[in-house]
């Protein structure tokens, strides 16, 4: 079935380092990408997508672009700061489906 | 504000008790569904509706109930809670369900059943 796997956490990182989160993904039909963001005590977010191959999606200055060739989606941003700590989520969803599928979830800590 | 509500934030219970958490979202969305969160194991949709009166099951259905008679709101029953339905719950809305909108997620309901 789909699915989709991200490395796991915690990431700790320094101010300003740059951050790499894996997502690699299966899928029997045409996905669309997306990452989440949790923040403390709140509900998941969208943070970025990407509904076709080589689409890149970005937002507050995040990245990530929809590779078919290696079926991944990772996430990558060049200076994190203290208020990206968060959970992060990989997810997908397949053309004719119902329901969104997420990985579990990488947990980042930022350092000041 | 456009939102999705969840209320409450915190419950505590005991096995058996039935509960209701609700659910409510003032976008005119037609999708809604429920998550519950566990450590280790992401987020596992429990039930998803793409619209008034109809319902269906997710991933882990068994122990909940929904059900949706108005297109605002969303309840997740809990008719007889059991200690492993112990997790943190979240409603989420969308537009509707073509596989490419965005997820719009209420703040959470911790429930523990002791």
């Amino acid at each position: 079935g789909d699915s989709v796997t991200q490395m796991e956490g915690p990431v700790t990182l320094s101010e300003e380092a740059f951050l790499t989160i894996n997502c690699t993904y299966t899928a029997t039909g045409y996905p669309s990408l997306f990452w989440y963001v949790q923040y403390p005590g709140e509900g998941l977010q969208l943070l970025l997508k990407a509904t076709k191959a080589d689409d890149k999606g970005s937002n507050k200055g995040f990245e990530a672009t929809y590779r078919k060739e290696t079926t991944s989606f990772h996430l990558e941003k060049g200076s994190v700061q203290v208020s990206d700590s968060a959970v992060y989520f990989c997810a997908l969803t397949v053309w004719g489906d119902d329901k969104i599928i997420f990985g579990k979830g990488t947990r980042l800590h930022i350092l000041p | 504000e456009a939102q999705v509500t969840q209320n409450p934030r915190y419950l505590i219970t005991v096995t058996g008790k039935k509960l209701t958490v609700t659910c409510s979202q003032n976008m005119n969305h037609e999708y809604m569904s429920w998550y519950r969160q566990d450590p280790g194991l992401g987020l596992r949709q429990i039930y998803y509706s793409m619209n008034v009166e109809v319902t269906d099951k997710g991933d882990v259905p068994e122990g909940y109930k929904v059900s949706r008679k108005e297109k605002r709101n969303f309840p997740l029953i809990l008719e007889s809670p059991s200690p492993n339905q112990t997790s943190l719950y979240f409603c989420a809305s969308s537009l509707s369900w073509q596989g490419t909108e965005k997820l719009f997620f209420g703040s959470g309901t911790q429930l523990s059943v002791l």
